[in-house]
């Protein structure tokens, strides 16, 4: 079955420390997205890549980092920077331009 | 820049109710795109929206795009409790086919 996998599904983080979230896809897709979602409201773009090699920062991008290097993987580096990183994060893929968001299982960040 | 603005936020129904969400746009759109989030889970893609004034139809749902091109909305008929989640809108924010604004979405729940 293609889709898109998220690991892990919750993962804790102490003060000062970095975290990574690992999105895979086997659908092919050139375009990969981060969101974040906080209880009760939308989706907040973090970062996203259209292409491998090649990133934009979305609408909330500070404190968070990620790379692209290859195009079914586009991980997601939560920094100590990040102050308030308790959220659902999501990951998302797209064939190409307008169209649907594919979306994984999320993963569930709380801070120690 | 672009906003999505959705409402209501919440709508609670007795099952057998019908049900709209609306979402408004501040830009015109080149396409909307509805997606359902059950509660726990990840947003699925319902449907997209191209052409001015169209209306599309699954099942008891109906999705309607504005003439402007600049709103929508999804009519719900006859409620039943799988239709519980939150419902998302989101369109192209301009400059950038890739990029997706969403709304806040709509949180349904059906009382049985």
């Amino acid at each position: 079955d293609g889709g898109i996998t998220q690991s892990p599904k919750y993962l804790f983080r102490k003060e000062g420390q970095n975290v990574t979230l690992s999105c895979e896809q086997n659908l092919n897709h050139d375009a990969m997205y981060w969101y974040r979602q906080d209880p009760g409201q939308g989706l907040r773009l973090i970062y996203y890549s259209q292409i491998v090699n090649d990133f934009q920062k979305g609408d909330i991008a500070e404190g968070y980092s990620v790379s692209r290097e290859k195009k079914e993987s586009f991980p997601l580096t939560v920094t100590s920077a990040q102050k308030n990183p308790t959220a659902f994060y999501l990951c998302a893929s797209t064939r190409t331009q307008n169209q649907p968001q594919h979306f994984g299982d999320g993963t569930r960040l709380s801070i120690l | 820049g672009q906003q999505v603005m959705q409402i209501p936020q919440y709508q609670h129904v007795q099952e057998g109710e019908d049900f709209t969400t609306y979402c408004n746009s501040s830009t015109t759109l080149s396409n909307i795109q509805w997606y359902k989030q059950r509660p726990g889970g990840h947003p699925v893609f319902l449907i997209q929206l191209v052409k001015s004034g169209e209306v599309k139809k699954q099942k008891r749902l109906t999705f309607q795009f504005g003439e402007a091109k600049k709103n929508s909305s999804l009519h719900i008929t006859a409620t039943q409790t799988t239709d519980v989640g939150t419902y998302f809108c989101a369109g192209p924010e301009g400059g950038s086919n890739y990029k997706l604004t969403f709304g806040k979405g709509t949180l349904l729940t059906v009382n049985p």
